[in-house]
């Protein structure tokens, strides 16, 4: 299985400021039609999970613009621009290239 | 509106088991392949199943392949997961998912609430 290495693990930040998360993966996530399948999702306290970013740098609907994902082959980023308390929660990066597909083991942001 | 219903799970002894379902709505069932997965209390995220749009297609992670099959109803919109000699390392919250993209690669887009599975003597 590819193994995804999230870092950090705990992320306190000052409300306001900027945060970032590194992904890494085991494996290059390039598929074979070209694509990178590395995709991002928030777990606020209590919910169900949510889908962020998919294919590295597509933000989904409804997502504030001051998330953004970037990184190319097997590093990848999360960066949140101005964290907002309503970003408090665990990230998780998952990998949709290789099956069984795999998620990080989840970074998590609280606000410092 | 998107809404997935999970339902089925509770407590179960080692070795038996528990069948998942997740009602499905808002949405068009039939054209979206679909996935379970699991989180163990104070845990991190787990992939177990993907299910193709026509059901022809299936995957399973490794350690449930044998032991679980996902399965489903495009005309009642409906997703199942049979889960069978079941360990205590099954132990989990179980989200149905709707998957994205090609065999749900960009992921999943819509998430049910969860339905918690423990098993234990």
């Amino acid at each position: 299985d590819v193994v995804m290495t999230q870092s950090p693990l705990s992320l306190p930040v000052t409300l306001g400021q900027p945060a970032s998360i590194s992904c890494r993966s085991g494996q290059s996530l390039v598929y074979s039609d070209g694509n990178t399948y590395l995709n991002w999702f928030q777990q606020r306290p209590g919910l169900s999970p949510r889908r962020l970013i998919y294919k590295v740098s597509n933000r989904d609907s409804g997502v504030p613009d001051r998330f953004s994902g970037s990184g190319s082959g097997t590093d990848f980023t999360l960066k949140i621009s101005r964290v907002e308390a309503e970003d408090v929660g665990v990230y998780y990066c998952m990998q949709g290239t290789h099956w069984p597909y795999t998620f990080g083991q989840g970074t998590k942001l609280e606000i410092k | 509106e998107v809404q997935l219903v999970d339902s089925g799970g509770g407590l179960v002894q080692p070795g038996g088991s528990l069948r998942l379902s997740c009602a499905a709505s808002g949405f068009t069932f039939s054209n979206y392949g679909m996935d379970w997965v699991r989180q163990a209390p104070g845990k991190g995220l787990e992939w177990v199943s993907y299910i193709s749009y026509s059901g022809s297609v299936t995957y399973y992670t490794d350690s449930v392949k044998g032991r679980f099959t996902i399965s489903r109803d495009n005309a009642q919109n409906s997703l199942y997961l049979q889960m069978n000699s079941l360990r205590d390392e099954d132990t989990a919250v179980y989200y149905c998912a709707r998957g994205n993209g090609s065999y749900s690669r960009d992921g999943v887009d819509y998430w049910g609430q969860g339905t918690p599975v423990t098993v234990s003597s």
